[in-house]
């Protein structure tokens, strides 16, 4: 299984770009990269899915380096309301079967 | 829609008693998880289920039994509680394990479980 390392916490200020790295040496080739926002007291959320190069939706981007063995999650201009823990997840989506979590990144969204 | 419903939102339970999570999608998804999720930690695998009539074990299923009792329903057993399983459940959901494209899965709101 693929694990994934993450920093534990971030703090950054209202208006500027957050990047989030996250490293998952062993991806397999079927792996996708996805990454979820727990705010307390509620279940995750999905926020973006990729493979490999970049993925960008209305909330965020997604960066993946050609060798995969890392991705980095980018939101622009992050608000207070931003403030969650992030998950990085590896695993193929043709299985059923889900990775767990890991302890995520707290970010901090300071005013 | 309301997505994935759980219910109780909270239990106390002594220890040896046994109850049963309920969890429901109304999303037609294939899939369904039960996590849990202990203080300042990140969600562990408990049991799945990839369709209706399969399950299978996660990473930390000892304690616990599943029931998918249709498409829309999979439930979670705890037979004996112990203190061990004081945490926070999430039952999530998934469309077809096939598909590869924003493959996401559907959180419910969480069962906050303390067992005394």
């Amino acid at each position: 299984l693929a694990k994934t390392t993450q920093p534990i916490s971030m703090d950054s200020y209202e208006g500027q770009e957050v990047n989030i790295t996250c490293s998952h040496n062993n991806i397999a080739t079927n792996d996708y990269i996805t990454w979820y926002q727990q705010f307390p007291s509620q279940g995750p959320r999905f926020i973006i899915q990729g493979y490999k190069t970049k993925v960008t939706n209305e909330v965020a981007s997604l960066f993946i380096p050609a060798d995969r063995k890392s991705s980095t999650l980018s939101l622009p201009r992050v608000s207070l309301s931003d403030t969650a823990v992030y998950y990085c997840l590896v695993g193929g989506s043709g299985s059923a079967r889900q990775l767990t979590f890991g302890s995520g990144t707290q970010l901090t969204v300071l005013p | 829609n309301a997505g994935v419903t759980q219910t109780p939102k909270f239990q106390v339970l002594k220890t040896g008693q046994s109850m049963t999570l309920q969890c429901a999608q109304d999303m037609n998804h294939n899939s369904m998880y039960w996590y849990r999720q202990d203080p300042g930690m990140g969600l562990r695998l408990i049991y799945y289920s990839a369709s209706e009539g399969t399950t299978d074990k996660g990473e930390v299923p000892n304690g616990y039994n599943v029931s998918r009792l249709n498409k829309r329903e999979f439930s979670l057993r705890l037979e004996s509680a112990a203190p061990s399983q004081t945490s926070v459940y999430f039952c999530a959901s998934r469309f077809l394990p096939g598909t590869t494209q924003n493959n996401e899965q559907f959180f419910g709101p969480g069962t906050r479980l303390t067992v005394l």
